[in-house]
Protein backbone atom coordinates (compact mmCIF):
# COMPACT_ATOMS: atom_id res chain seq x y z
CA UNK A 1 0.00 0.00 0.00
CA UNK A 2 1.85 3.13 -1.11
CA UNK A 3 -1.04 5.16 0.63
CA UNK A 4 -0.38 7.77 3.91
CA UNK A 5 0.26 5.88 6.94
CA UNK A 6 0.18 7.07 10.45
CA UNK A 7 1.46 4.72 13.63
CA UNK A 8 -0.39 4.57 16.30
CA UNK A 9 -3.64 4.08 14.89
CA UNK A 10 -4.98 4.24 18.94
CA UNK A 11 -3.38 5.89 21.68
CA UNK A 12 -4.69 6.31 25.36
CA UNK A 13 -2.74 8.24 28.01
CA UNK A 14 -3.02 9.55 31.23
CA UNK A 15 -3.45 13.57 31.31
CA UNK A 16 -0.28 15.38 31.91
CA UNK A 17 1.74 12.57 30.03
CA UNK A 18 3.58 13.36 26.40
CA UNK A 19 2.48 11.99 23.06
CA UNK A 20 4.27 11.59 19.69
CA UNK A 21 2.43 10.21 16.67
CA UNK A 22 4.32 9.47 12.90
CA UNK A 23 3.07 9.86 9.73
CA UNK A 24 4.21 8.82 6.56
CA UNK A 25 3.17 10.45 3.29
CA UNK A 26 3.29 9.77 -0.38
CA UNK A 27 6.98 9.32 -1.35
CA UNK A 28 6.83 11.42 -4.05
CA UNK A 29 4.59 14.38 -2.04
CA UNK A 30 6.72 17.69 -0.97
CA UNK A 31 3.56 18.62 1.28
CA UNK A 32 2.14 17.58 4.75
CA UNK A 33 -0.57 18.79 7.01
CA UNK A 34 -1.74 18.00 10.17
CA UNK A 35 -5.41 18.17 11.24
CA UNK A 36 -7.53 17.55 14.47
CA UNK A 37 -10.90 16.18 13.83
CA UNK A 38 -13.03 15.97 17.04
CA UNK A 39 -16.62 14.29 16.58
CA UNK A 40 -19.38 16.04 14.62
CA UNK A 41 -16.80 18.41 13.08
CA UNK A 42 -14.70 18.69 10.03
CA UNK A 43 -10.90 18.39 10.33
CA UNK A 44 -8.98 21.28 11.70
CA UNK A 45 -5.78 22.48 10.02
CA UNK A 46 -2.83 22.60 12.79
CA UNK A 47 0.51 22.76 10.52
CA UNK A 48 1.70 22.47 7.14
CA UNK A 49 5.05 21.32 5.86
CA UNK A 50 6.81 22.30 2.28
CA UNK A 51 9.62 19.73 2.54
CA UNK A 52 10.92 20.22 5.60
CA UNK A 53 10.14 23.37 5.88
CA UNK A 54 6.90 24.06 8.48
CA UNK A 55 5.26 27.11 6.84
CA UNK A 56 2.34 27.62 8.86
CA UNK A 57 0.74 27.00 11.77
CA UNK A 58 -2.85 27.57 13.46
CA UNK A 59 -3.52 29.60 16.40
CA UNK A 60 -5.34 26.08 16.98
CA UNK A 61 -1.83 24.79 18.08
CA UNK A 62 -0.47 25.69 21.84
CA UNK A 63 2.93 25.54 22.94
CA UNK A 64 2.32 21.98 23.57
CA UNK A 65 1.80 20.77 20.37
CA UNK A 66 5.42 20.43 18.38
CA UNK A 67 5.45 19.08 14.48
CA UNK A 68 8.60 18.15 12.90
CA UNK A 69 9.90 16.91 9.53
CA UNK A 70 13.41 15.62 8.79
CA UNK A 71 14.75 15.38 5.73
CA UNK A 72 11.33 16.36 4.28
CA UNK A 73 10.22 12.62 4.50
CA UNK A 74 7.77 11.35 7.30
CA UNK A 75 6.62 13.87 10.14
CA UNK A 76 5.90 13.51 13.71
CA UNK A 77 3.21 15.33 15.76
CA UNK A 78 4.19 15.92 19.99
CA UNK A 79 2.02 16.79 22.79
CA UNK A 80 2.78 17.74 25.36
CA UNK A 81 1.42 17.68 28.94
CA UNK A 82 -1.81 16.04 27.19
CA UNK A 83 -5.32 17.49 28.35
CA UNK A 84 -8.29 15.77 28.10
CA UNK A 85 -9.41 18.62 25.48
CA UNK A 86 -6.84 17.08 23.29
CA UNK A 87 -8.81 13.99 22.84
CA UNK A 88 -9.60 13.82 19.04
CA UNK A 89 -8.49 11.97 15.89
CA UNK A 90 -5.08 13.09 14.30
CA UNK A 91 -5.31 13.17 10.10
CA UNK A 92 -2.23 13.50 8.23
CA UNK A 93 -2.47 14.52 4.71
CA UNK A 94 0.00 14.85 1.85
CA UNK A 95 -0.08 16.31 -1.41
CA UNK A 96 1.97 16.72 -4.43
CA UNK A 97 3.82 19.50 -5.89
CA UNK A 98 1.54 19.75 -9.06
CA UNK A 99 -1.51 19.67 -7.45
CA UNK A 100 -1.57 21.21 -3.77
CA UNK A 101 -5.15 21.01 -3.50
CA UNK A 102 -5.09 17.03 -3.77
CA UNK A 103 -4.75 15.92 -0.03
CA UNK A 104 -4.56 12.63 0.55
CA UNK A 105 -5.31 11.54 4.28
CA UNK A 106 -3.81 9.02 6.33
CA UNK A 107 -6.33 6.56 8.58
CA UNK A 108 -5.41 8.75 11.39
CA UNK A 109 -4.91 8.57 15.15
CA UNK A 110 -7.32 8.15 17.27
CA UNK A 111 -5.58 9.74 20.85
CA UNK A 112 -7.91 9.57 24.10
CA UNK A 113 -6.99 11.01 27.27
CA UNK A 114 -8.01 10.14 30.54
CA UNK B 1 -17.98 33.00 12.78
CA UNK B 2 -16.68 29.99 10.85
CA UNK B 3 -15.19 29.92 7.73
CA UNK B 4 -17.20 27.54 6.24
CA UNK B 5 -20.45 26.69 6.95
CA UNK B 6 -22.80 23.70 6.42
CA UNK B 7 -26.10 22.19 7.34
CA UNK B 8 -24.79 18.65 8.97
CA UNK B 9 -28.41 16.95 8.28
CA UNK B 10 -28.77 14.40 8.38
CA UNK B 11 -30.62 13.68 4.55
CA UNK B 12 -32.36 10.55 3.91
CA UNK B 13 -33.05 10.30 0.16
CA UNK B 14 -34.21 7.25 -1.05
CA UNK B 15 -32.41 5.17 -3.93
CA UNK B 16 -32.77 6.91 -7.95
CA UNK B 17 -33.42 10.42 -6.08
CA UNK B 18 -31.42 13.84 -6.76
CA UNK B 19 -30.14 15.25 -3.72
CA UNK B 20 -28.40 18.63 -2.90
CA UNK B 21 -25.80 20.33 -0.48
CA UNK B 22 -25.10 23.88 -0.07
CA UNK B 23 -22.28 25.22 2.16
CA UNK B 24 -21.58 29.05 2.56
CA UNK B 25 -17.76 30.66 3.46
CA UNK B 26 -17.33 34.12 4.80
CA UNK B 27 -14.09 35.02 3.17
CA UNK B 28 -14.64 36.78 0.28
CA UNK B 29 -11.26 36.09 -0.81
CA UNK B 30 -11.26 32.17 -0.53
CA UNK B 31 -9.76 31.50 -4.00
CA UNK B 32 -10.25 27.19 -4.05
CA UNK B 33 -13.25 25.23 -3.25
CA UNK B 34 -13.60 21.59 -2.85
CA UNK B 35 -15.81 18.73 -1.73
CA UNK B 36 -14.49 15.62 0.10
CA UNK B 37 -16.63 12.88 1.14
CA UNK B 38 -15.69 10.71 4.42
CA UNK B 39 -17.40 7.76 4.98
CA UNK B 40 -18.13 6.72 8.75
CA UNK B 41 -14.64 6.15 10.89
CA UNK B 42 -12.71 6.76 7.75
CA UNK B 43 -10.23 9.71 6.50
CA UNK B 44 -11.52 12.32 4.19
CA UNK B 45 -11.01 11.96 0.38
CA UNK B 46 -11.24 14.30 -2.30
CA UNK B 47 -14.58 14.04 -4.54
CA UNK B 48 -14.41 17.02 -6.57
CA UNK B 49 -13.06 20.00 -7.15
CA UNK B 50 -15.05 22.95 -7.50
CA UNK B 51 -14.76 25.27 -10.59
CA UNK B 52 -16.26 29.00 -11.07
CA UNK B 53 -17.94 27.44 -14.25
CA UNK B 54 -19.42 24.85 -12.50
CA UNK B 55 -17.63 21.39 -13.14
CA UNK B 56 -19.56 17.52 -13.37
CA UNK B 57 -18.39 14.36 -12.30
CA UNK B 58 -20.25 11.92 -13.65
CA UNK B 59 -23.33 11.75 -11.19
CA UNK B 60 -21.99 14.60 -9.16
CA UNK B 61 -22.64 18.51 -10.18
CA UNK B 62 -20.40 21.08 -8.42
CA UNK B 63 -21.07 24.61 -8.52
CA UNK B 64 -19.92 28.01 -7.20
CA UNK B 65 -21.26 31.44 -6.75
CA UNK B 66 -19.14 33.84 -5.50
CA UNK B 67 -21.28 36.87 -5.74
CA UNK B 68 -23.16 35.07 -2.38
CA UNK B 69 -20.25 33.14 -1.57
CA UNK B 70 -21.51 29.56 -1.74
CA UNK B 71 -20.84 26.05 -3.21
CA UNK B 72 -23.21 23.49 -4.06
CA UNK B 73 -23.31 19.68 -4.55
CA UNK B 74 -25.76 17.38 -6.90
CA UNK B 75 -26.03 14.17 -6.77
CA UNK B 76 -28.04 12.26 -9.16
CA UNK B 77 -29.49 8.86 -9.59
CA UNK B 78 -28.38 8.01 -5.56
CA UNK B 79 -26.61 5.39 -4.91
CA UNK B 80 -26.73 3.18 -1.58
CA UNK B 81 -22.73 3.74 -2.05
CA UNK B 82 -23.18 7.36 -1.80
CA UNK B 83 -24.29 7.26 1.94
CA UNK B 84 -21.62 9.17 3.76
CA UNK B 85 -20.62 12.47 4.76
CA UNK B 86 -19.70 15.50 2.33
CA UNK B 87 -17.33 17.81 3.39
CA UNK B 88 -17.28 21.45 1.96
CA UNK B 89 -13.62 22.80 1.76
CA UNK B 90 -12.13 25.82 1.01
CA UNK B 91 -8.54 27.75 0.45
CA UNK B 92 -8.52 31.24 1.28
CA UNK B 93 -4.59 30.87 -0.40
CA UNK B 94 -1.72 30.11 1.24
CA UNK B 95 -1.89 26.56 2.54
CA UNK B 96 -4.65 26.86 4.88
CA UNK B 97 -7.56 24.44 4.06
CA UNK B 98 -10.93 25.06 6.29
CA UNK B 99 -13.28 22.32 6.42
CA UNK B 100 -17.26 22.56 7.22
CA UNK B 101 -18.55 20.28 9.71
CA UNK B 102 -20.04 18.25 6.96
CA UNK B 103 -23.43 16.95 5.69
CA UNK B 104 -24.70 13.45 6.55
CA UNK B 105 -26.47 11.92 3.68
CA UNK B 106 -27.71 8.40 4.06
CA UNK B 107 -29.25 6.44 0.46
CA UNK B 108 -32.19 4.21 1.45
CA UNK B 109 -33.02 1.55 -0.53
Amino acid sequence: DTGVSQDPRHKITKRGQNVTFRCDPISEHNRLYWYRQTLGQGPEFLTYFQNEAQLEKSRLLSDRFSAERPKGSFSTLEIQRTEQGDSAMYLCASSPQRAFYEQYFGPGTRLTVT
Amino acid sequence: RKEVEQDPGPFNVPEGATVAFNCTYSNSASQSFFWYRQDCRKEPKLLMSVYSSGNEDGRFTAQLNRASQYISLLIRDSKLSDSATYLCVVNIGGNQFYFGTGTSLTVIP
